[in-house]
């Protein structure tokens, strides 16, 4: 079935260092995916996507590119900052899933960014 | 922008007392779902209704039931809880039709059962 596989954290890093977040995922179909973040006390909101092979989603400096022959989706950022310290969340949608719209996640990473 | 709205934020239950969360969105989204957090587990889903009128299991579904109430309203009812159900809820909603798999949250509701 479909699922998700991303790094263990925590992550811990010093203000300004470049962070990777690995993600990989198993499905059938042509999934779409996604990084959510979560801050301290808050909901899931979206960060990034991307919907098929190659697209690179991007935003507030976050990076992650759809790669379909090594079925990953590497989160990147090239300059943190200690607004950045959350946890995130990798996910995919198969558009093929009997739950409509449902989201497949992975277990999440703690990020802590010290100034 | 109120988006999507849970109540309550914290409930403190005995084990076997019965609860309902709420929840309520304010964008016109047609599908609505409820999945519970818990450490290193990630998000799991509990149970979704794609449509008004209409509910569906996911995968951790014993031990809940699921009310959608109207297009905006979508309740969670634990009717004897358990210490295994001490989690922290959400509920998140999302426009059908379009799959890009967005979903909105709201903030949590964080239970705790004794």
């Amino acid at each position: 079935g479909d699922s998700v596989t991303q790094m263990e954290g925590p992550v811990t890093l010093s203000e300004e260092a470049f962070l990777t977040i690995n993600c990989t995922y198993t499905a059938t179909g042509y999934p779409s995916l996604f990084w959510y973040v979560q801050y301290p006390g808050e909901g899931l909101q979206l960060l990034l996507k991307a919907t098929k092979a190659d697209d690179k989603g991007s935003n507030k400096g976050f990076e992650a590119t759809y790669r379909k022959e090594t079925t990953s989706f590497h989160l990147e950022k090239g300059s943190v900052q200690v607004s950045d310290s959350a946890v995130y969340f990798c996910a995919l949608s198969d558009p093929r899933s009997s739950t409509l719209g449902r989201l497949y996640f992975g277990r999440g990473t703690q990020l802590t960014v010290w100034p | 922008n109120a988006g999507v709205t849970q109540t309550p934020k914290f409930q403190v239950l005995k084990t076997g007392q019965s609860m309902t969360l709420q929840c309520a969105q304010d964008m016109n989204h047609n599908s609505m779902y409820w999945y519970r957090q818990d450490p290193g587990m990630g998000l799991r889903l509990i149970y979704y209704s794609a449509s008004e009128g209409t509910t569906d299991k996911g995968e951790v579904p014993n031990g809940y039931n699921v009310s959608r109430l109207n297009k905006r309203e979508f309740s969670l009812r634990l009717e004897s809880a358990a210490p295994s159900q001490t989690s922290v809820y959400f509920c998140a909603s999302r426009l059908a039709g379009a799959n890009t798999g967005e979903l909105f949250f709201g903030e949590g509701s964080r239970l705790t059962v004794l």
